[in-house]
């Protein structure tokens, strides 16, 4: 079975530039999400998808990161403008919804994740 | 807000036990769980354990739960070199699927 998969691994870009990174979950996955990890940080959740929809958007600094998963399976984080705080790796995870959306210990797969540096 | 905490470095010598631990916030969380991430790499699941269990153990992982205290545990029997690793805590919150919290993560280094 082919594990989440993100595009690009690395980029450099400069301050005010934008970016885009690109994620494509286990096939059949239902939940998507997003989540920033800053260098020493623990990863900090940026958007949840279910299917197409958005679920939790809380952390999302909306004025700069937009993210969006048409047709409920790949999706795309966008960062524009960037800023030097922004310096981090992006990791996309997905998991199968759970019956009746009850709270299930399934487990979350990680792909190997985007590694955003600002200069 | 919701927090987890667990220190940030352990060092020990090759088939020692290995002994993380972490605290957490939140006395809802249903899951709790322990993620490794090695250089370069995602995040992989270890093993988790559902908030009305103490303990749970899974070949050389063990894991305790004090729910009072919100205390969780870790331990890696005979630690080997190829468990040199980051090694993050995390729980489940507001009663959503999968949204988890994750602590910052334990370097562990094993001297050979």
């Amino acid at each position: 079975e082919a594990g989440v998969a993100q595009s690009p691994r690395y980029k450099i870009i400069e301050k005010r530039q934008s970016v885009a990174f690109w994620c494509n979950p286990i096939s059949g996955h239902a939940t998507l999400y997003w989540y920033q990890q800053i260098l020493g940080q623990g990863p900090k959740l940026l958007i949840q998808f279910q299917n197409n929809g958005v679920v939790d958007d809380s952390q999302l600094p909306k004025d700069r990161f937009s993210a969006e998963r048409l047709k409920g399976v790949d999706s795309t984080l966008k960062i524009q403008p960037a800023k030097l705080e922004d310096s981090a790796v992006y990791l996309c995870a997905s998991r199968p919804a759970g019956i009746g959306g009850a709270i299930t210990a399934g487990e979350l797969f990680f792909g190997e994740g985007s590694r955003l540096t600002v200069l | 807000g919701e927090d987890v905490e667990q220190s940030l470095f352990l060092s020990v010598r090759e088939g020692d036990s290995s002994v993380i631990n972490c605290t957490y916030t939140d006395s809802s969380s249903t899951y709790l769980y322990w993620y490794k991430q090695e250089p370069g790499a995602g995040l992989q699941l270890l093993t988790y354990i559902f908030s009305n269990m103490d303990m749970k153990q899974d070949q050389r992982l063990t894991v305790l739960l004090n729910k009072k205290d919100k205390h969780l545990s870790l331990r890696i029997a005979d630690t080997q070199t190829g468990d040199s690793a980051i090694y993050f805590c995390a729980a489940n919150y507001g009663g959503s699927q999968g949204n988890l919290i994750f602590g910052k993560g334990t370097k562990l280094s094993v001297k050979p």
